[in-house]
């Protein structure tokens, strides 16, 4: 079946830090990627995908890019702020094909603090 | 951009009365939604796939019969705890997709049960 591991934290970092989180996957078939952001006491946000292999997603400073050689999705940001504290979450969604539903499967999450 | 609406936000109830969890997209129809739970300091884990006009479908070790999962139309999903106990408080967040495949999902922003 499909797993996602990712670097268990916490970590914390000084603002302005160059930030990596690691993820890697299993998964049959080719799978799209995602990193998801959790803030205290909300839901999920969406903060980048990448749907095949050697694509880049990117938003907010963010990076992570789908390597398949090496079944690895990891999230870096050049500098960090106080605002990136939360938790962040790498999930796939494999094809399924045929119309079904792209069942997401989430990493255990990282929390990030970064203090100023 | 899509959104989800999830009420309410936190919700306090005694043991044996049950509970009910409303998810909404606001401006797009949904086929499909997904109904997670999420213990303190860990992941997400699916419940159940809820698609419109049919029955849930649920994890494995998911009661469909505490979890009650009702798609009546392409904009609200509800989620009704049944019996509660307060083994059953939890995080519980929706996800909803546009159309079934689409990898397009936005994320309610939970609702904090606790059954006292």
């Amino acid at each position: 079946g499909n797993s996602v591991t990712q670097m268990e934290g916490p970590v914390t970092l000084s603002e302005e830090a160059f930030l990596t989180i690691n993820c890697t996957y299993t998964a049959t078939g080719y799978p799209s990627l995602f990193w998801y952001v959790q803030y205290p006491g909300e839901g999920l946000q969406l903060l980048l995908k990448a749907t095949k292999a050697d694509d880049k997603g990117s938003n907010k400073g963010f990076e992570a890019t789908y390597r398949k050689e090496t079944t690895s999705f990891h999230l870096e940001k050049g500098s960090v702020q106080v605002s990136d504290s939360a938790v962040y979450f790498c999930a796939l969604s494999d094809g399924g094909g045929g119309g079904s539903n792209y069942k997401l499967t989430f990493g255990k999450g990282t929390l990030l603090t970064v203090n100023p | 951009g899509a959104v989800v609406s999830q009420h309410p936000s936190r919700v306090i109830c005694k043991s044996g009365t049950s509970v009910k969890i409303e998810c909404r997209s606001l401006d797009f129809q949904a086929t499909t939604m997904f109904w997670y739970r999420q213990f303190p300091k860990q992941s997400l884990m699916l419940m159940a796939t809820s698609n419109e006009g049919s029955k849930a479908t649920y994890e494995q070790g998911v009661e469909k019969d505490k979890f009650l999962i009702n798609h009546a139309s392409l904009t609200l999903s509800t989620l009704t705890v049944t019996s509660a106990h307060p083994e059953d408080s939890s995080f519980y967040i929706c996800s909803a997709a546009p159309f079934t495949g689409s990898l397009g999902y936005t994320f309610g922003s939970g609702t904090r049960l606790t059954v006292v």
